[in-house]
């Protein structure tokens, strides 16, 4: 069965500094991985997506994450994190075509970046 | 361009009060609809998926229901309100075959 992990409930970073979300996954096949960004009262918003090819993905907002087939991973980075930054991130891997292709959700990542 | 509509954005019930939440798309025919609930601000709970009008798979047993009268409206109901379905509801859709979901702007619903 499909599933993905965020080991971290919540990341503090300093403004100015790298940041890195943590996000493992299990899928059987190749996955999709997406990240989405929540802030307060807000609806999800789309950051970033990797279906096949280069291992780096670069979405909005500066955010970038690496697709790491070994470590079943795709952490969410950005070189130098701003306090508009903070909100609430949200990993997730595709279901197969059996699961309608729905997507599976991490429990959510808090990002605080302090100033 | 498509858009996705909720409303209303925040709503009020007391226990026991029946429930109706509405979610439209526009710019898209035929999309996958999804209904999502998420408490205290942390991880989604997929409710209902429709991948058609009149087909609606529930994934959580709950007082809840939904409905699709037309191809790109999506309805969340409730008869009786309990205070455990306070929370902020989240609608969205996607096109068959592709993974990707795009939200609308949601629902805070608290029941007292």
């Amino acid at each position: 069965a499909q599933s993905v992990a965020q080991p971290e409930d919540q990341v503090n970073v300093a403004e100015g500094n790298p940041l890195t979300v943590k996000c493992t996954y299990s899928v059987s096949g190749n996955p999709y991985l997406f990240w989405y960004v929540q802030y307060p009262n807000r609806g999800l918003q789309f950051l970033l997506k990797y279906i096949t090819g280069d291992n780096l993905v670069k979405g909005s907002y500066g955010f970038e994450a690496e697709f790491n087939k070994s470590q079943t991973s795709f952490h969410l980075k950005k070189p130098s994190a701003l306090v508009s930054d903070s909100a609430l991130y949200f990993c997730a891997v595709s279901g197969d075509r059996d699961s309608n292709y729905q997507l599976i959700w991490g429990a959510g990542t808090k990002l605080i970046i302090k100033p | 361009s498509q858009t996705i509509h909720q409303w209303p954005a925040t709503l009020v019930q007391p226990v026991g009060s029946p429930l109706s939440l509405e979610c439209t798309v526009e710019g898209t025919s035929n999309p996958n609809l999804y209904w999502y609930r998420q408490a205290a601000g942390r991880g989604l709970q997929l409710l209902f998926y429709s991948i058609g009008i009149d087909q609606i798979s529930s994934e959580v047993p709950q007082n809840l229901s939904a409905s699709r009268p037309q191809d790109r409206q999506f309805i969340l109901s409730s008869k009786k309100l309990l205070l455990s379905d306070s929370g902020f509801y989240l609608c969205a859709w996607s096109v068959w075959g592709k993974n990707e979901q795009f939200f609308g702007p949601g629902t805070r619903l608290t029941v007292l």
